[in-house]
């Protein structure tokens, strides 16, 4: 599988805009971005996911590089519910079986009120 | 919004007995996955089923689990034989496609082997 890389922690201020970065240099020409978080005590919830343009939703934006070896993850308004790991992974196209998700170790969001 | 169900939501077992998780996907849903999480590491993928089969395991997925669809609606995960070292949180998941579909997750269970 190809390996994310994700800061361990980061820390910002309630209201205030969040990115997340991920690299992700090795990523195959087939591969989707996804984004999940874990809030404490719970199963991890989808945010978004991208394979080569910019997306946008209503939890988060997610910007895409243009050699597509790192991305971003934009929370524009962090909120306390916003607190949570959030995992960077990529996941191949395959049309036809399950695709596995791996977890890596995330990126530990804290957010100050 | 329609949600991935789970139960027990804790499950405590004495080790060498029987358990089986249940779960709730999502109704249209095609892609049923088990997914554990041992206290203080990783996400870990288990299983993933669709059409009635196991389409990919893990390593972890030895002879002690199982998983089946014994109707339209659940979907288990039973571990024959519990070790201590199977105590974790495990997860569900559904999605109705592969790749470019999420998969979403329940709260899990938490199993506690003794």
């Amino acid at each position: 599988d190809a390996k994310t890389t994700q800061p361990n922690s980061m820390e910002s201020n309630e209201e205030e805009p969040v990115h997340l970065p991920c690299n992700h240099s090795t990523i195959s020409g087939t591969d989707y971005i996804h984004w999940y978080r874990q809030l404490p005590s719970q199963g991890p919830e989808y945010v978004i996911h991208g394979l080569t343009s910019n997306v946008n939703n209503r939890m988060a934006s997610l910007a895409i590089a243009e050699d597509r070896k790192s991305s971003t993850l934009i929370l524009h308004r962090a909120t306390l519910r916003d607190a949570a790991v959030y995992y960077c992974i990529l996941s191949p196209k395959i049309e036809t079986s399950g695709s596995r998700l791996t977890f890596g170790e995330g990126t530990q969001l804290t957010v100050n009120p | 919004e329609p949600e991935v169900t789970q139960t027990p939501s804790h499950q405590v077992t004495q080790m060498g007995q029987e358990v089986i998780l249940r779960c709730v996907p999502i109704s249209n849903h095609l892609y049923f996955y088990w997914y554990r999480q041992i206290l203080g590491q990783k996400v870990e993928f288990l299983v993933s089923f669709y059409n009635n089969e196991i389409s990919e395991k893990s390593e972890i997925f030895d002879d002690q689990f199982s998983v089946e669809r014994p109707d339209g609606s659940n979907f288990t995960l039973k571990i024959r034989s519990t070790k201590l070292e199977d105590s974790a949180m495990y997860f569900c998941a559904s999605s109705d496609k592969t790749g470019r579909q999420p998969q979403h997750f329940g709260d899990g269970t938490r199993l506690s082997i003794l």
